[in-house]
């Protein structure tokens, strides 16, 4: 296994359209994370599932913004009726649950949306 | 709301010279986490420390994890171009799922 991977790499979209990223976390993990970051920015929580459960979603993930988790292995996330603050690097993460409660995140190369 | 700051935001040195950058919050975190992320990447991981107190080297690299666990630095010696890159830290919680990240500290080594 190569790691966490994420397709497609770069989006662009025109306001108002939707579009749907996908991502295949290490094939062992069962906790898929995504984050979004903005230039100049570190990476902001957005929802994070374990196994086909989605445990938590931040306040920034608005009605437009949907994930599924499945099969509890690869992910998608879609973003509905696109708006030009939704540009920026979208991350997806994968970790083992560990008891000690300890959860190394690792991340794939991100998918760059930019809204026109 | 937990938050993580680091310093400096930009740090600009010449090859060869060391560096301190720092990440600091007033809350209580399990673990601490420093990644390296490059331009059009995704964060990688570098190290995780656990432990109030606890040092760990990765070659060139140093971090430590403060006594009260709010707070960490990470020290490089003799930095090169390779290095160059955004550091970013992030805490996480026992039990908790998200981390938080600082706003990462932009590092340019020049030849």
């Amino acid at each position: 296994d190569t790691g966490v991977s994420q397709d497609p790499r770069h989006k662009i979209t025109k306001r108002g359209q939707n579009v749907t990223f996908r991502c295949d976390p290490i094939s062992e993990h069962n906790r898929l994370y995504w984050y979004r970051q903005t230039l100049g920015q570190g990476p902001e929580f957005l929802t994070y599932f374990q196994n086909e459960a989605q445990l938590e979603k931040s306040r920034l993930l608005s009605d437009r913004f949907s994930a599924e988790r499945p099969k509890g292995s690869f992910s998608t996330l879609e973003i509905q009726r696109t708006e030009q603050g939704d540009s920026a690097m979208y991350l997806c993460a994968s970790s083992l649950f560990r008891t000690s409660g300890i959860h190394e995140q690792f991340f794939g190369p991100g998918t760059r949306l930019t809204v026109l | 709301t937990q938050l993580l700051e680091q310093s400096p935001q930009f740090l600009s040195i010449q090859e060869g010279e060391n560096l301190t950058v720092y990440c600091n919050s007033s809350s209580v975190f399990s673990s601490l986490q420093w990644y390296r992320q490059e331009p059009g990447e995704g964060p990688v991981l570098l190290v995780t420390v656990v432990t109030g107190g606890e040092v760990k080297k990765l070659k060139r690299l140093t971090f430590q994890f403060g006594d009260a666990r709010k707070d960490s630095s990470l020290h490089i010696t003799a930095a090169q171009p390779g290095d160059t890159g955004l550091y970013l830290c992030a805490g996480g919680n026992t039990n908790a799922g998200k981390s938080t990240f600082g706003d990462g500290t932009t590092l340019t080594v020049k030849p």
